[in-house]
């Protein structure tokens, strides 16, 4: 069972937009920034989302992250049969004194 | 670019010490938190815990007693060893670079991960 919860699964259709929520507690989300990274099958995660909102170089502006209380959302915009993959949100629980992550969400392009 | 090149035994008995080392490539140490991380096929990711360029270190309290993360700066290499290894350690490992702000790490990039499986 993971600190911060996402959905299991988000599904849409290619040109369209999707949003993936990640729901903590004041321990994590509620006081400390939240990054977002991409697995595609088979390969390592990526950094797609720091400091809540800013993106890296190389990540296109399709990619958003917004945080309010204690929740956290990735948008993705103009959605692409390359995006499929598990997307993941991570942040610092002071209470638990460790990085924690999202159990992910596995988003399939339609 | 920084480009982190891992390796290490992908195969362990029961109660045997798992060894992984990380290369870092392109990148100083400085002003970095070094990092491993871990995933159990099928499932989510999970902090095992990283170094400072001067060794300090920070354990998921949950592996504790059983982790050493160890810093090379020399030969710009970082390593993992976990103790007492279990089947609920079988994972893909993860080096990564981490920064922090405002106390909270973030990780990229990623090496590219070592499938280690414990089995009698």
């Amino acid at each position: 069972q993971s600190v911060l919860t996402q959905p299991p699964s988000v599904s849409a259709a290619p040109g369209q937009r999707v949003t993936i929520s990640c729901s903590g507690s004041t321990s994590n989300i509620g006081n400390h920034f939240v990054s977002w990274y991409q697995q595609l099958p088979g390969t390592a995660p990526k950094l797609l989302i720091y400091e809540n909102n800013k993106r890296p170089s190389g990540i296109p502006d399709r990619f958003s992250g917004s945080k309010s209380g204690t929740s956290a959302t990735l948008g993705i915009t103009g959605l692409q049969t390359g995006d499929e993959a598990d997307y993941y949100c991570g942040t610092w629980d002071s209470s638990l004194s460790v990085v924690v992550f999202g159990g992910g969400t596995k988003l399939t392009v339609l | 670019q920084v480009q982190l090149q891992q390796w290490g035994a992908g195969l362990l008995r029961p109660s045997e010490t798992l060894s992984l080392t990380c290369a870092v490539s392109g990148a100083s140490f400085s002003g970095y938190y070094w990092n491993w991380i871990r995933q159990p096929p099928g499932k989510g990711l999970e902090w095992i815990g990283a170094v400072n360029p001067t060794g300090g270190t920070n354990y998921n309290p949950s592996l504790k007693s059983r982790v050493t993360i160890s810093i090379d700066t020399s030969n710009n290499q970082f390593s993992l060893k976990l103790t007492s290894m279990t089947a609920a350690d079988t994972a893909v490992y993860f080096c990564a670079r981490g920064k922090v702000v405002q106390g909270v790490l973030y990780f990229d990039p990623w090496g590219q991960g070592t499938l280690v499986t414990v089995s009698s």
